[in-house]
């Protein structure tokens, strides 16, 4: 019940193109779902974040669309760089005192290609 | 300072032998918490501080895995008689104290047990 389900593992995009990845998850009591950005031999980074009171939230060219009936999450990236190739994660965290303690996803390798 | 520091960037160790690992928080920050991520995965929460006392252990997977935060800023995590499963990079993140706030993390430690 606590895992997080990412999708795809793997994805290949052209520069300008759209950028989709998935995320499902079973924890009702989750209520806070950002993403992260992993360099090679960095840390992940935060991307962007939504809790469930919202359906969707933009910043620049990334947006989350969230669908609490459905259990499901996904980050969008606009106009896809070659800059943004890197690993994406989703993540869940059950509320608390702050927002460290999460569950990740499996992870998605991004390569926009130029 | 800057980030999250984290200390060695790398680790090279035999079967069996202790290890320690280092993560110096950003300053002020009260929350630190521990991450393994194993290759081609996501980060997996092995333990959380709040100030000096562990609030979350739950991810620790043995007994062989422990760490201290004695003043409540550096953490140290130890891992005795190592296995070849302890192979991976070894995360930590801090927060400041409260609701929303943002997880940091640094670039990790890469164990290696051989």
């Amino acid at each position: 019940q606590q895992q997080v389900k990412q999708s795809p593992q793997s994805l290949i995009v052209q520069k300008g193109g759209i950028s989709i990845i998935n995320c499902a998850y079973e924890n009702t009591a989750f209520d806070y779902f950002p993403w992260y950005q992993q360099f090679p031999g960095k840390g992940p980074a935060l991307l962007i974040a939504i809790r469930p009171d919202v359906s969707e939230k933009k910043e620049g060219r990334f947006t989350i669309s969230f669908n609490k009936s459905a259990k499901q999450f996904s980050l969008h990236i606009m106009d896809s760089q070659p800059g943004d190739s890197a690993t994406y994660f989703c993540a869940a965290n059950a509320g608390g005192t702050s927002y460290g303690k999460l569950t990740f996803g499996q992870g998605t390798i991004l390569t926009v290609h130029p | 300072g800057a980030g999250v520091s984290q200390t060695p960037s790398n680790k090279v160790t035999e079967k069996g032998k202790y290890v320690e690992l280092r993560c110096d928080p950003i300053s002020g920050h009260t929350a630190l918490y521990w991450y393994r991520q194993s290759l081609g995965q996501g980060p997996e929460f092995l333990i959380y501080f709040q100030g000096t006392g562990a609030a979350d252990d739950s991810g620790l997977p043995n007994d062989r895995f422990f760490a201290v935060r004695p003043e409540g800023s550096v953490s140290t995590l130890k891992i005795q008689r190592t296995e070849r499963g302890d192979s991976a990079v070894y995360l930590c993140a801090s927060s400041s104290q409260g609701l929303g706030t943002e997880a940091f993390f640094g670039q990790g430690t890469r164990l290696t047990v051989v």
